[in-house]
């Protein structure tokens, strides 16, 4: 079993839609979740943090953590062509001390 | 700040040369991270280090790979000699650690290797 796992997609929605984009992981000690972005040939870039249990809104978009289920997930509201892109899940935990990735899921905003 | 800067950005080599990656991270940063990206294995993390010392090395494939840190602002990654396996995108990441932001990482250009 993979620490983080994501579905790969690609997951397809329509200009305006809201994307939701899920995430599961294993490790009960990791203690923060974030998710990040990634363009074609670019680096990851921080998108948004999430420490406790709940939603935490920034903008368009929304991260939910529910550490019962072991489960987070991220929504984009009127999703736009230009947040196109892969969005990738990580895990910290402070005992391990390591930030572990998912293999993220690729949106495709179609116009 | 001129963020995290990795050299080369391109690297094309051929099988059992020895390969060394170079970062820069940002500066007032105290850890730096090494992962790897491949379509088929996605984001790994190969080796971290705290104030220089490396913390974790486990995700380091095998003995062909090492990195070192002399000071808070520069890192390498070696490997030699390398393997077409090798192939992937090498990342260099830095943070500034404390309480609750240990995960907020700043990623580099990362340098595609291609190896021969």
């Amino acid at each position: 079993q993979k620490e983080v796992e994501q579905n790969s997609g690609p997951l397809s929605v329509p200009e305006g839609a809201i994307a939701s984009l899920n995430c599961t992981y294993s490790d009960r000690g990791s203690q923060s979740f974030f998710w990040y972005r990634q363009y074609s040939g670019k680096s990851p870039e921080l998108i948004m943090s999430i420490y406790s249990n709940g939603d935490k809104e920034d903008g368009r978009f929304t991260a939910q953590l529910n550490k019962a289920s072991q489960y987070v997930s991220l929504l984009i509201r009127d999703s736009q062509p230009s947040d196109s892109a892969t969005y990738l899940c990580a895990a910290y935990s402070s005992n391990t001390g390591k930030l572990i990735f998912g293999q993220g899921t690729t949106l495709q905003v179609k116009p | 700040d001129a963020g995290v800067i990795q050299s080369p950005r391109h690297e094309v080599t051929e099988m059992g040369q020895e390969v060394t990656l170079r970062c820069k991270p940002i500066s007032g940063h105290n850890s730096l991270f090494w992962y790897r990206q491949t379509m088929m294995r996605g984001l790994e993390l190969l080796i971290y280090f705290n104030n220089n010392v490396p913390i974790d090395d486990s995700g380091m494939p095998e003995d062909r790979f090492s990195a070192k840190m002399p000071n808070a602002s520069f890192s390498t990654l070696k490997i030699q000699p390398s393997e077409p396996r090798d192939s992937a995108v090498y990342f260099c990441a830095s943070s500034l650690r404390r309480s609750g932001s240990a995960g907020e990482l700043f990623f580099g250009e990362g340098s595609r290797l291609t190896v021969l």
